[in-house]
């Protein structure tokens, strides 16, 4: 088992839609939980962090289920420019990330 | 403006032929890593620095070394590529060792090996 699952997608979209990606983790002590976007054939950037109770920045939406190990992300009224590849991304020790193969996201007009 | 660099951002190489590729970070970050993307697997760490002339291997070093002699560069060194070395390359650097800082990324290195 992967130690980070993600659907591959893509996830097809029209403007507007509201969208949720999970990811799942595999390691229980797993402390720190992140959101990276990428854009093809460019470097991964950080889009937000995951909070124990929750955080949202503008219409992203993150969620953290420790009893069930996992992450969502969710995207209201996609935009065009929203498409990309989403990385979730794990920390279980303080030396290294665990990422995710990523969810791909294509909004359509 | 704070960045990482990486070059080549594009190199094609033969079997054999040992080549370095040069990271560099503005940051004054202490932890500097590589990764390989690679369709299908993600993002796998190569190896890592918590600090000048302090390495680790990542899950799949075999094939590569690195040092770190300079707080801001971490060359990533193939002293004999082989074709399944073929991949996406970036170089990301934090500041701080704990996972709760931001990773930042270079342009990445697309590299082939024939």
């Amino acid at each position: 088992r992967k130690e980070v699952e993600q659907d591959p997608g893509p996830f097809n979209v029209p403007e507007g839609a509201t969208v949720a990606f999970n990811c799942t983790y595999s390691n229980s002590a797993s402390q720190s939980f992140f959101w990276y976007r990428q854009d093809c054939r460019k470097e991964p950037k950080l889009l937000m962090s995951v909070y124990s109770s929750g955080n949202e920045d503008g219409r992203f939406t993150a969620q953290l289920n420790r009893a069930s190990q996992y992450i969502s992300l969710l995207i209201r009224d996609s935009k065009l420019s929203d498409s990309a590849t989403y990385l979730c991304v794990v920390n279980h020790n303080t030396d290294k990330l665990i990422f995710g193969t990523g969810t791909r996201l294509q909004v359509f007009p | 403006e704070a960045q990482v660099t990486q070059n080549p951002r594009y190199l094609i190489t033969v079997t054999g032929k040992k080549l370095t590729v040069t990271c560099s970070q503005n940051m004054n970050h202490e932890y500097m890593s590589w990764y390989r993307q690679d369709p299908g697997l993600g993002l796998r760490q190569i190896y890592y620095s918590m600090n000048v002339e302090v390495t680790d291997k990542g899950d799949v070093p075999e094939g590569y070394k690195v040092s770190r002699k300079e707080k801001r560069n971490f060359p990533l060194i193939l002293e004999s590529p082989s074709p399944n070395q073929t991949s996406l390359y970036f170089c990301a650097s934090s500041f701080s060792t704990s996972g709760l800082y931001e990773q930042y990324f270079g342009p990445g290195t697309r590299l082939t090996v024939t």
